[in-house]
């Protein structure tokens, strides 16, 4: 089964410049996350869509920060204008249902290094 | 306060060594507990988790949760040096067992031979 899939693995850019990044998700799988992970800290939840819908985006900064997914597939997660502060690494994960009851575990893609210059 | 505090260390064991990872949390409302592995340059992995208070083992790794403590850990035994990584721990929120996970900051381990 292939994993999540992140592109590109690594990006440098000046302040504010604008920058996007991509997610695939593993097939089948509803829901999918944004986390920001700044070195040295564990990753923070930007935005989750259960299909193609918004579930929870109360993290994100909007003024921003824009993310959509379209065809409740692939995603996009961008950042316009960007400041030094958003460096960190964009991690994407996705699950099969909410709310089927057990466990619904959270895949992480290997995410996306923003360096902001 | 943080709803999740984990000490990021870092730690430094021999190969062979019980190693303990600690995380406390404020959230009455978590139910479940997850530890989560990430080797460097990659995204997190589930390692194990946990429901109720009490131990559950898993092969060399044993995950503890005290709900009365607000306190959880994870043992690993015997220690190898594959098991050099950022350990995570990790609560969905609002009592249930899935959606937005609220993670602690990571400790990092390393193990030398």
């Amino acid at each position: 089964e292939a994993g999540v899939a992140q592109s590109p693995r690594y990006k440098i850019i000046e302040k504010r410049q604008s920058v996007a990044f991509w997610c695939n998700p593993i097939s089948g799988h509803a829901t999918l996350y944004w986390y920001q992970q700044i070195l040295g800290q564990g990753p923070k939840l930007l935005i989750q869509f259960q299909n193609n819908g918004v579930v929870d985006d109360s993290q994100l900064p909007k003024d921003r920060f824009s993310a959509e997914r379209l065809k409740g597939v692939d995603s996009t997660l961008k950042i316009q204008p960007a400041k030094l502060e958003d460096s960190a690494v964009y991690l994407c994960a996705s699950s099969f249902v909410l709310g089927t009851g057990g466990t619904d575990t959270q895949y992480f893609g290997p995410g996306t290094r923003l360096t902001v210059l | 306060q943080k709803e999740v505090e984990q000490d990021p260390g870092p730690l430094s064991v021999p190969e062979g060594a019980i190693v303990s990872l600690n995380c406390t949390y404020s959230n009455s409302a978590f139910q479940y507990f997850m530890w989560y592995r990430q080797y460097s340059r990659k995204g997190p992995e589930l390692l194990m988790y946990t429901y109720s208070s009490g131990n559950k083992e898993d092969g060399r790794f044993t995950a503890q949760v005290d709900k009365s403590s607000k306190y959880i850990s994870l043992f690993i035994r015997d220690s190898q040096p594959s098991d050099s990584a950022t350990y995570l721990c990790a609560m969905p929120s609002g009592g249930t067992s899935y959606g937005k996970l609220t993670f602690g900051q990571g400790t990092i381990l390393t193990v030398h031979p």
